[in-house]
């Protein structure tokens, strides 16, 4: 059975361009949850998406944003970057709508803004 | 608001000692879950062990021990007889379960033990 895949691995942007990352969760799992992961902050959690709808989100900026697909895949956005936003993100997937079931995470897409 | 603090930053150890990793966390709800994850160099995030507030009972998986007490709002990670492969950092994280469907914060980690063994 698959993992959790994230593309790409590693991205370099710069500061004002806008990115997109996308996570592919286990399949059979509808349920798709983002967190940022700095040295300063540790993880953070982004936003969470269930059956294509967004159920919850967490202290971030309108730059933030995601969608989920008819087939559980997701993607996030950041516009306007900004040398804060480098991070690794990672993306968890899970058979229930929350996230108190079984959370599975993907290796993450390290995101540098120079 | 929820809370998780893992007090130790960094611990190293001989191979083959045991070594346990603290977790206090803070919450208001009377249903919630606590969870342990292993994060390896690689990046990703592995699931250790997931406890529901209304059980108490410790638990142990192989090498692995995790001592909940809801008296002093602990969930400890004890590894037996370290490994060389068990060096990474390990999170302890928090959901409140009383969820209906929007507003939750997801998890909630902990700052993360940087856990290592020396050969």
């Amino acid at each position: 059975k698959a993992g959790v895949t994230q593309t790409p691995r590693y991205l370099i942007k710069t500061r004002g361009q806008q990115v997109t990352l996308s996570c592919s969760p286990i399949s059979g799992h509808r349920s798709v949850s983002w967190y940022q992961q700095t040295p300063g902050q540790g993880l953070q959690f982004l936003f969470e998406y269930f059956s294509e709808t967004q159920r919850n989100k967490g202290n971030f900026p309108g730059r933030f944003s995601g969608r989920q697909f008819s087939n559980s895949r997701s993607e996030m956005n950041v516009s306007t970057l900004e040398l804060g936003d480098s991070a690794l993100y990672l993306c968890a997937s899970s058979l229930g709508q929350n996230m108190n079931t079984e959370a599975f995470f993907g290796q993450g897409t390290r995101l540098t803004v120079v | 608001a929820q809370k998780v603090t893992q007090a130790q930053t960094e611990i190293s150890v001989v191979e083959k000692e045991d070594v346990t990793l603290d977790c206090v966390y803070e919450t208001r709800d009377t249903t919630y879950y606590l969870f342990w994850y292993k994060q390896p160099p690689s990046g990703e995030l592995v699931f250790l062990i997931r406890r529901n507030s209304f059980d108490e009972q410790n638990e142990i998986s192989g090498r692995y021990s995790w001592n909940f007490q809801k008296s002093t709002s602990s969930f400890n990670f004890t590894i037996t007889a370290s490994q060389v492969v068990d060096s990474a950092v390990y999170f302890c994280a928090l959901s409140e379960g009383s969820y209906s469907g929007g507003g939750a914060d997801g998890l909630t980690f902990g700052k993360g033990t940087h856990l290592i063994i020396q050969p």
